[in-house]
């Protein structure tokens, strides 16, 4: 089976832009997570979606936000790009996001902000 | 809230020296534990993961985790590490509210040749 995809892998942005990341999930897998990961605050939560319904937010502001299309693809959004914003960005899927469910990772997507 | 802590954010160890990091975690309910492991250059991957049953679990690469309720803790432990566990290891406390995931701060270990 094919691991968890992300694109781009890598992108440069100026502040106020905005910018969509893509996720392909394992195929059968109907959960898909997103965290951005940075040195000072480690992997945060960013939001969880499940059959294209959005079933947990993390403490982001509402620039960031995300959808889940049929075929379990995900995108996630940023709006209005702020420096701050520079970080790895990590999806992950799993089959159906239970306690018990083990969270296969991309490879992430590096997103730089200047 | 829910909250975990990881207690050591940098290790270094010789090749052959054991290894002991701390994972303590908030939560009274249901526990289902994980350790995941970030490789250099590679993906975040499972380590191993505790539901129930022998409080001692067993993972990949000779790595185990001891679950200690009392204690509130699932510590990481290898009796002999190699310069290949140098890498970045997360721990996951239970899952909460609808799904949220919590990872530790993470530690970054470095083992010397």
């Amino acid at each position: 089976k094919a691991g968890v995809t992300q694109t781009p892998r890598y992108l440069i942005k100026t502040r106020g832009q905005q910018v969509t990341l893509s996720c392909s999930p394992i195929s059968g897998h109907r959960s898909v997570s997103w965290y951005q990961q940075t040195p000072g605050q480690g992997l945060q939560f960013l939001f969880e979606y499940f059959s294209e319904t959005q079933r947990n937010k993390g403490n982001f502001p509402g620039r960031f936000s995300g959808r889940q299309f049929s075929n379990s693809r995900s995108e996630m959004n940023v709006s209005t790009l702020e420096l701050g914003d520079s970080a790895l960005y990590l999806c992950a899927s799993s089959q159906d996001r239970g306690s018990t469910d083990t969270q296969y990772f991309g490879p992430g997507t590096r997103l730089t902000v200047l | 809230a829910q909250s975990v802590s990881q207690h050591n954010h940098h290790v270094i160890l010789s090749e052959a020296a054991s290894l002991e990091l701390g994972c303590n975690y908030s939560y009274g309910g249901t526990v289902n534990l994980f350790w995941y492991v970030q490789y250099p250059g590679q993906h975040l991957q499972l380590l191993l993961k505790y539901f129930s049953g022998d409080p001692l679990v067993k993972g990949i690469k000779g790595f185990e985790a001891e679950f200690i309720k009392s204690k509130f803790s699932f510590n990481l432990r290898k009796p002999s590490v190699q310069w290949s566990d140098t890498a970045e290891y997360f721990c996951a406390p239970p899952q909460t509210g609808g799904f949220k995931t919590i990872f530790g701060a993470g530690t970054r270990l470095f083992v010397k040749a």
